[in-house]
């Protein structure tokens, strides 16, 4: 069965101070992991598609990395408007299986 | 372009009672889903559709109907609605790239269903 576990479930960050978000899934035959944004009380916004191990993308703060087994967000010297939910999904088949999310806190 | 457009943007319900959700894109997509989102759940999808006149059923579909008569629109109807219902509710839709696989799914604010 297809599975897409996130963690941490939250993160609480220092402005400035970088980490790393993980999403490791099981799925029989990776067609796209997602990232995606979602702020409280709106809908999840795109950020970032990779489609085989090995391949990166950047946008801004955010650089996500795909192997295998699992895909990395990691967020460099972050800021207090990057505070959301961040959320991987990954295609295997036809249908998009989402993860829980990590809610991430940037204090000033 | 609006993007995609939820109606009505709250409802609170009495079990048993019945209504329509509806869900509408102006991107000219070819996909449209609606999902779930409970706390620590994360998103699940309850039906899919790949074009006009077509619906399927997504992970959790019981007691949930769609129809999919325009393009453009994608309707999720509750018959007889139960409290394991309340939820935020969210429409998609996508392009797909060649070979049906996903692409960036773009979504609607959510609609926000209380079912006392």
């Amino acid at each position: 069965e297809d599975q897409v576990t996130q963690s941490p479930e939250a993160l609480r960050l220092q402005e400035g101070e970088s980490s790393s978000l993980n999403c490791s899934y099981t799925v029989s035959g990776l067609r796209g992991l997602f990232w995606y944004r979602q702020d409280p009380g709106k809908g999840p916004e795109f950020l970032f598609t990779l489609y085989s191990a090995g391949e990166e993308k950047e946008k801004e703060r955010l650089k996500a990395t795909l192997t295998k087994k699992e895909s990395f967000l990691h967020i460099t010297a972050p800021k207090p408007e990057d505070s959301a939910t961040y959320l991987c999904a990954v295609q295997g088949g036809f249908k998009t299986i989402f993860g829980a999310g990590t809610r991430l806190f940037v204090k000033a | 372009n609006a993007g995609v457009t939820q109606t009505p943007k709250f409802r609170v319900l009495k079990t048993g009672q019945s209504m329509t959700l509806l869900c509408a894109q102006d991107m000219n997509h070819e996909y449209m889903y609606w999902y779930r989102q409970d706390p620590g759940m994360g998103l699940r999808l309850i039906h899919y559709s790949v074009g006009e006149g077509t619906t399927a059923k997504g992970e959790v579909p019981d007691g949930y109907n769609v129809s999919r008569l325009k393009k453009q629109n994608f309707l999720l109807g509750l018959e007889s609605a139960a409290p394991s219902q309340t939820s935020v509710y969210f429409c998609a839709s996508s392009f797909p790239l060649a070979g049906g696989i996903d692409n960036e799914q773009f979504f609607g604010p959510g609609t926000r269903l209380t079912v006392l």
